[in-house]
């Protein structure tokens, strides 16, 4: 499978635990970026980055959060002293950089359930 | 973000029935893009507009970017329960590659 990939699939974790998930973008695919979403609501961007360079970062991400993109291929999204609110399914995507809006492809996500 | 105003937000349709929905912005857009999200998946983009009056067909679906380009909807023709999803409208704005979505459209089908 070729597509974006994302690890754990499912995490429960007790309030107050760290929790770190794994993005592998398309190969090749320059850009990676984190979304959150929660029930009923479309995606919210949380960070990007284009190779390994973080290019923006939300007002979403709070000092809690996290996010690594070490050699510009996986990335890692921590979240520590994870709050009831973190619940949420955490999105990757991926894209590559062309002319015109990138195109960007999804990943199955990470759903976090914080007790 | 300018936030991106979807209607309706729930569609429930028979089978075979025709029906549009839309993407409204109070701000005018420099792209649209449409994703398919089935229950317990995740987004699957569709498509982008980014002309003005752009219209793009794929089979049943059909889609259109206002001649403003504050506007877009989203036409599905004799719509089959593979249909049956959450459909997102977003764009990007200000140099920015962050996805600004609206709230989707729930879309349900009774065979």
């Amino acid at each position: 499978d070729t597509g974006v990939s994302q690890d754990p699939r499912h995490k429960i974790t007790k309030r107050g635990q760290n929790v770190t998930f794994r993005c592998d973008p398309i190969s090749e695919h320059n850009r990676l970026y984190w979304y959150r979403q929660t029930l009923g609501q479309g995606p919210e961007f949380l960070t990007y980055f284009q190779n390994e360079a973080q290019l923006e970062k939300s007002r979403l991400l709070s000092d809690r959060f996290s996010a690594e993109r070490p050699k510009g291929s996986f990335s890692t999204l921590e979240i520590q002293r994870t709050e009831q609110g973190d619940s949420a399914m955490y999105l990757c995507a991926s894209s590559l950089t062309g002319i015109s809006t990138d195109t960007q492809y999804f990943g199955p996500g990470t759903r976090l359930t914080v007790l | 973000g300018q936030q991106v105003m979807q209607i309706p937000q729930y569609q429930h349709v028979q089978e075979g029935e025709d029906f549009t929905t839309y993407c409204n912005s109070s701000t005018t857009l420099s792209n649209i893009q449409w994703y398919k999200q089935r229950p317990g998946g995740h987004p699957v983009f569709l498509i982008q507009l980014v002309k003005s009056g752009e219209v793009k067909k794929q089979k049943r679906l059909t889609f259109q970017f206002g001649e403003a380009k504050k506007n877009s909807s989203l036409h599905i023709t004799a719509t089959q329960t593979t249909d049956v999803g959450t459909y997102f409208c977003a764009h990007t704005q200000g140099g920015s590659e962050k996805l600004v979505f609206g709230k989707g459209m729930k879309l349900t089908v009774n065979p």
